[in-house]
């Protein structure tokens, strides 16, 4: 079965400061890669998504992703950190037949 | 555009009962996913549902069933409940079938929190 992993069950970053958040699958082809935010009591949007082509993704909210094949990885990135971005972080992937989302990564912003 | 809406929101039952979820589509889409999020997890996949036939499944057993209509909204059942049914049951539509790439440009519904006693 596949899997996704992230490393990091809490991160704190300062507000301004730059952000990455790890995730890993366990997958034998290339899947489908997303992010998704969950802000408390409100369902999950999509930050971006990875199918095929070029490796470094953008998405909303000024983040982007970078595939890395070689290191089933699917890390986050944010060069600079809002308050507004605390929330909890999902990566999840599709490989045609299911769903995976990895256990999350909760994000505090500090002052 | 209207997104997609769950109903109730929260919903509280005992234990051996039964309960139905609903979930409207984001206008144009043809397929609803639904997925079960336990406390400090991730969401786990139920099932999918496109063009009112179910199109892929997750670890869930028989008494976790769903229904799809011809306006694409969907209705998550489950018979027998459990504690450990305890969760946030969240809804997603999206264009197209599991197989598709479009399939999962996926839109979720704020969820409906289920506390089985």
């Amino acid at each position: 079965a596949q899997s996704v992993t992230q490393p990091d069950i809490h991160i704190t970053v300062s507000e301004g400061a730059s952000l990455e958040l790890r995730c890993n699958y366990s997958y034998g082809a290339t899947p489908y890669l997303f992010w998704y935010v969950q802000s408390p009591g409100q369902g999950l949007q999509l930050l971006l998504k990875y199918f095929s082509g070029d490796t470094l993704v953008q998405g909303i909210k000024g983040f982007e992703a970078e595939f890395k094949r070689s290191q089933s990885s699917f890390n986050l990135r944010k060069p600079s950190v809002h308050w507004s971005d605390a929330a909890e972080y999902f990566c999840a992937v599709g490989d045609g037949n299911q769903f995976y989302f990895g256990t999350g990564t909760s994000l505090t912003v500090i002052p | 555009e209207t997104g997609v809406t769950q109903s109730p929101t929260h919903l509280i039952k005992t234990r051996g009962q039964q309960v139905t979820l609903r979930c409207s589509s984001q206008s144009g889409h043809n397929t609803v996913s639904w997925y079960q999020q336990a406390l400090g997890q991730g969401p786990q996949f139920i099932f999918q549902y496109y063009r009112e036939e179910e199109n892929g499944r997750g670890n869930f057993p028989p008494r976790f069933s769903g229904l799809q209509f011809p306006n694409y909204s969907s209705e998550l059942n489950v018979n027998a409940l459990e504690l450990d049914d305890s969760a946030l049951y969240l809804c997603a539509s999206s264009l197209g079938g599991l197989a598709g790439g479009l399939a999962y440009e996926q839109y979720f519904g704020p969820g409906t929190r289920l506390t089985v006693t």
